[in-house]
């Protein structure tokens, strides 16, 4: 069956320091994948995405990931994180049927600590 | 609309009630969803709309749970006899085109909450 996986629930770093989220996907073949954030009362909001092509992708506020295909994870990273990064980041993988059915890992939350 | 509108934004009712949500989506977006987002989970597709009919249903858990989009715009979750494992974050989204990659970007309201006492 198909599945994202975020082994991390929860994440801890010092605004500053550099971020890397973990996302492993288990699909019958390539998915586009993607990743959203969602703050407290907030929608969730597209960062990135991945369809085909070159594997490192840029996203909005700084941040970017990279599709590896032998691995079968596309992490997320940031070089250096802000206290605003605080928030909920859900992995997400789609492109079985064509469609917006995507199947969401269960999330990161990422703490930023002064 | 500028983005998807969902109301209400919160709401509480008690076991054995009907509950509607109500979803807006970006105006001239062919493709609407629902997800629902239980605590400490990821949003679980339950429904998409192309146009006015429902295009896939896979996710709804049970016949207690209805989408209608009449005219192919707003969309309306229905919830009968409501239950306390309903609890959760719904969330709606929409995209411009229903087939293809371009399918694949959503973009989603801010959700409504529902609590059943």
């Amino acid at each position: 069956a198909q599945s994202v996986t975020q082994p991390d629930i929860h994440i801890t770093v010092s605004e500053g320091a550099s971020l890397e989220l973990r996302c492993n996907y288990s699909y019958g073949a390539t998915p586009y994948l993607f990743w959203y954030v969602q703050s407290p009362g907030q929608g969730l909001q597209l960062l990135l995405k991945y369809f085909s092509g070159d594997t490192l992708v840029q996203g909005i506020k700084g941040f970017e990931a990279e599709f590896k295909r032998s691995q079968s994870s596309f992490n997320l990273r940031k070089p250096s994180v802000h206290w605003s990064d605080a928030a909920e980041y859900f992995c997400a993988g789609g492109g079985s049927s064509n469609t917006g059915k995507l199947i969401f890992g269960q999330g990161t939350t990422l703490q930023v600590k002064p | 609309g500028a983005g998807v509108s969902q109301t209400p934004s919160n709401k509480v009712t008690e076991k054995g009630k009907y509950v509607e949500l109500r979803c807006d989506p970006i105006s001239g977006h062919t493709a609407l969803y629902w997800y629902r987002q239980s605590l400490g989970q990821g949003p679980e597709f339950l429904i998409y709309f192309q146009g006015t009919g429902a295009a896939d249903d896979s996710g709804l858990p049970n016949d207690r749970f209805f989408a209608v989009r009449p005219e192919g715009s707003v969309s309306t979750l229905k919830i009968q006899r409501t239950e306390r494992g309903d609890s959760a974050m719904y969330l709606c989204a929409s995209s411009p085109i229903a087939l293809g990659a371009g399918a694949n970007v959503l973009t989603f309201g801010a959700g409504s909450r529902l609590t059943v006492l």
